[in-house]
């Protein structure tokens, strides 16, 4: 069975703080992961990692992906309060190369306070 | 705007009651999802549907329904038979092959009471 494991399960930290969230894996036939953003409601893209080593980002926040150790992290630099939210990891494992190989982890909810 | 609309927002149920839940999508994708969001817990899929008029089950499909009538359309249906019906219900969207540019896409949820 394909697992996500995403660490810590919720954080609170202060404003300008950096924070760096973790996901592990154990899945038959990676073919990605995947970092969303859920703030009440519909979880939004952030990124899509594939190869190992090779850094993804976008403003403030950046992720890479340790394909032999079966990690990946997210980082927020300068946090600020809309930073605050649930933030999820999926794996995509498999053949069938669709969403029905996501396998999802159970979320980081962070907090950051003014 | 192309995106995913989920109706209603919140839904209140009386137990032993049907309930269906909308989602439409116009961002022309062929595959579309049905999740199951509980505290605590990862996302669970329930139904998904890869093309019109075909659908497969999910991890957790016991107690639920789906149809694929429309590429844009693709409801679901609590059904009575499901034990523990409350829960935040989302519905998303892809084309059948995940890729960065198309990364799949989620509703606002419904959230469903039943008591």
């Amino acid at each position: 069975e394909d697992k996500v494991v995403q660490s810590p399960l919720s954080l609170v930290v202060h404003e300008g703080d950096t924070v760096t969230l973790n996901c592990s894996y154990e899945v038959t036939n990676f073919r990605s992961l995947l970092w969303y953003k859920q703030e009440k409601k519909a979880p939004t893209f952030l990124f899509m990692l594939t190869s190992s080593g090779i850094e993804k980002k976008s403003g403030r926040l950046s992720s890479i992906l340790d394909k032999k150790e079966l990690f990946s992290i997210l980082n927020i630099t300068a946090t600020q309060t809309g930073d605050s939210a649930v933030y999820l990891c999926a794996v995509e494992a498999g053949g069938g190369g669709g969403a029905d190989g996501l396998t999802f982890g159970k979320g980081t909810h962070l907090i950051i306070q003014p | 705007d192309g995106g995913i609309t989920q109706s209603p927002k919140y839904l209140f149920r009386k137990e032993g009651q049907n309930v269906t839940l909308s989602c439409e999508q116009n961002l022309n994708h062929d595959a579309m999802y049905w999740y199951r969001q509980d505290p605590g817990q990862g996302l669970r899929l329930i139904y998904y549907s890869q093309i019109v008029n075909d659908f497969q089950k999910g991890d957790i499909a016991e107690g639920y329904s789906v149809s694929r009538e429309k590429k844009e359309s693709f409801p679901l249906t609590v059904t009575s038979a499901q034990k523990n019906p409350t829960a935040f219900y989302l519905c998303a969207s892809s084309r059948v092959g995940l890729s960065y540019n198309s990364p799949l896409h989620f509703g606002n949820g419904t959230r469903l009471t039943v008591t």
